[in-house]
């Protein structure tokens, strides 16, 4: 059964401090991992990662993919308190694609 | 562009009951996918419609149906209501090769 597994369940840090949210995914046929972030009801678009060591970088906000070990990190520098949100990691293992595995999420606390 | 539209926000049904969400897709997307989150937990992927035919679907019993139209919105339906059927209904479009962008998302509430 394909598996993705996010640690921790939940952060709470303060403005400024970096932070790094963790994905490791058990699934058939990987295509991509991307990462959302969730603050109220619709998951907004971060990252999609197709090819191992390569960072992705948008802004405050970067991630990589390591597909030897099966993982994937989200990192945040100088965090906000608008950064304060629900983390979603997926994997999508079909063909026809767009069809995803979400972890549970990490809940990010960022106090001011 | 209205991005991902869906219809109702919020609902709440008897246990029993049947109930239709509805979606509409971003400008340009020609696929809709449905998940569904519980309270504490990350979105389940319940099925994916493709050209008015279901493409793709996950561990979800067949009360849970759905249906895509020419102009690609597509309708989600639940019967026979159970109180475990309660979460948050996210729709989300996408075409060949790009991300998916979704929905604000149903909040359907079964008593």
């Amino acid at each position: 059964e394909d598996k993705v597994v996010q640690s921790p369940l939940s952060l709470v840090v303060h403005e400024g401090d970096t932070v790094t949210l963790n994905c490791s995914y058990e699934v058939t046929n990987f295509r991509s991992l991307l990462w959302y972030k969730q603050e109220k009801k619709a998951p907004t678009f971060l990252f999609m990662l197709t090819s191992s060591g390569i960072e992705k970088k948008s802004g405050r906000l970067s991630s990589i993919l390591d597909k030897k070990e099966l993982f994937s990190i989200l990192n945040i520098t100088a965090t906000q308190t608008g950064d304060s949100a629900i983390y979603l990691c997926a994997v999508d293992n079909s063909s026809a694609g767009n069809m995803l595995t979400f972890g549970g999420g990490t809940r990010l606390m960022v106090k001011p | 562009d209205a991005g991902v539209t869906q219809s109702p926000t919020h609902l709440i049904k008897t246990r029993g009951q049947q109930v239709t969400l509805r979606c509409s897709p971003k400008s340009g997307h020609d696929t809709v996918s449905w998940y569904q989150q519980a309270l504490g937990q990350g979105p389940q992927f319940i099925f994916q419609y493709y050209e008015e035919e279901e493409r793709q679907r996950g561990n979800f019993p067949d009360r849970f149906s759905g249906h895509q139209f020419p102009n690609y919105s597509s309708e989600l339906n639940v019967n026979a209501l159970l109180l475990g059927d309660s979460a948050l209904y996210l729709c989300a479009s996408s075409r060949t090769g790009i991300e998916a962008f979704f929905g604000q998302g149903t909040r359907l509430t079964v008593v």
